[in-house]
């Protein structure tokens, strides 16, 4: 079955630099892969999400990028603020079903 | 609109008890996921609605776990005498999953506490 691995597990930035969270899967089957946000005590938030047809994806401060070849994908987070501080996991999905999370980074960004 | 819902949102129970968790999904969504989130680990999938059909539970972990969609609508989960390796947020999602949308949006959760 699928596998994703995620890092870092931490990460500190100041606020308006950048964050890069990478997660690499197994399954070549997979064709979907959300990046999800989770503060604490709350429930997890779609924040963007990136179909296999797709290299690269972009909303406003956040970016993903996937790599089908190499069985990696990447969130980006430009000019980082306080509100940005939480947990981020990735997923893959072979065939838009369940969701394979990784184990999460927790980012903290210094005022 | 209204976003999925779960109840209770607070669950204690003693060892050997039953419980039953609720998930009212996003009004049409056909599709419907039941996950457990340990603390401080990512979710991980339990079972997959396509409307009433259970049509993936690969991950219940046990016999003791049952989970139900009959109208297509409403789900519950149901963990029968529940052990201590049970505590954990349950978290239920909802995707269209029809089409070109297959987001899932999460629900608050409940919180399953074992004593």
């Amino acid at each position: 079955g699928e596998n994703v691995e995620q890092h870092p597990s931490t990460l500190s930035v100041q606020e308006g630099d950048s964050a890069v969270i990478k997660c690499t899967y197994s399954d070549s089957a997979s064709n979907y892969f959300p990046w999800y946000k989770q503060e604490l005590g709350k429930r997890p938030q779609l924040i963007i999400d990136i179909r296999s047809n797709v290299g690269e994806k972009k909303d406003q401060r956040i970016a993903v990028t996937l790599n089908k070849t190499a069985k990696h994908f990447s969130l980006h987070i430009t000019e980082t603020q306080p509100e940005d501080s939480a947990v981020y996991f990735c997923a893959a999905s072979p065939g838009f079903q369940k969701l394979v999370f990784g184990t999460g980074t927790r980012l903290l960004v210094s005022p | 609109g209204a976003g999925v819902s779960q109840s209770p949102r607070y669950k204690v129970a003693k060892r050997g008890q039953d419980v039953a968790l609720r998930c009212d999904p996003i009004s049409g969504h056909v599709s419907l996921f039941w996950y457990q989130q340990a603390l401080g680990q990512g979710p991980e999938f339990l079972t997959y609605f396509q409307n009433e059909a259970q049509l993936d539970k690969s991950g219940l972990p046990s016999d003791r776990f049952f989970a139900e969609r009959p109208e297509g609508s409403v789900s519950t989960l149901k963990i029968q005498r529940t052990q201590q390796e049970d505590s954990a947020v349950y978290l239920c999602a909802s995707s269209p999953g029809t089409g070109a949308s297959y987001e899932q949006y999460f629900g608050p959760g409940t919180r399953l506490t074992v004593t």
